[in-house]
């Protein structure tokens, strides 16, 4: 069974920075897309951005590209998502996800999700 | 981007009783669908891909139709542990926005 694990998260002030960890089991890591998605408290579910398999086609929403990072290293099956000039907005809990296909591309729904990572940013 | 746009917001009903949830997309997107449960403190779950294939140990009661920019989702006979929040997302695009969500509540 596909497992996914968050860790990293934690608080922050504005202005900081913070980076997520995702690691797999349970399945060959690299032939998948993955993704993160955020819940900000009391909120709807937000898509901010997704790697393929091997890392060569990256995907962020506006609200977070340009200070958010995804990333993967396959031999250690882990995703990451470095967070810089995080805002109060960005206070989320942040979930990864794994494509339901395997074909490294990012073609189908998110079929496994990690138990999320609280973000909280604040002064 | 494309943009969906669930109704209704919250949907109050009994066990036993028939829902349905409508999804419409600002541009067609196929059948690229899918639709997840969400309980409280727990992650998303997928319930159904391709706007009607249901996802490998879901139960029957849950079914999905629709193509191109409407979409539903019906629950035949809601059961205690259906009371939840269902989001929609398209995967068209590499947008792959959600709904913003329907709560079922008892």
């Amino acid at each position: 069974e596909a497992q996914l694990v968050e860790s990293g998260g934690g608080l922050v002030q504005p202005g900081g920075s913070l980076r997520l960890s995702c690691v797999a089991s349970g399945f060959t890591f690299g032939n998948y897309a993955m993704y993160w998605v955020r819940q900000a408290p009391g909120r709807g579910l937000e898509y901010i951005s997704g790697i393929s398999n091997n890392g060569g086609n990256r995907y962020y929403v506006d609200s977070v590209k340009g200070r958010f990072t995804i990333s993967r290293d396959n031999s250690k099956r882990t995703l990451y998502l470095q967070m810089d000039s995080l805002r109060a907005e960005d206070m989320a809990i942040y979930y990864c996800a794994r494509d339901r296909d395997n074909n490294g591309y990012y073609s189908g729904p998110f079929a496994y999700w990690g138990q999320g990572a609280l973000v909280t940013v604040s002064s | 981007d494309i943009q969906m746009t669930q109704s209704p917001s919250t949907l109050s009903a009994s066990v036993g009783d028939r829902i349905t949830i409508t999804c419409r997309a600002s541009q067609s997107i196929s059948s690229w669908l899918a639709w997840y449960q969400q309980k409280p403190g727990k992650a998303p779950k997928l319930l159904i891909y391709k706007a009607s294939t249901l996802e490998s140990g879901v139960p029957s009661r849950f079914s999905g139709s629709g193509s191109g920019t409407e979409f539903t989702l019906t629950i035949s006979s809601l059961q205690p542990d259906d009371f939840a929040t269902y989001y929609c997302q398209q995967y068209n695009s590499y947008s792959r926005t959600f709904g913003q969500g329907t709560k079922v509540e008892i």
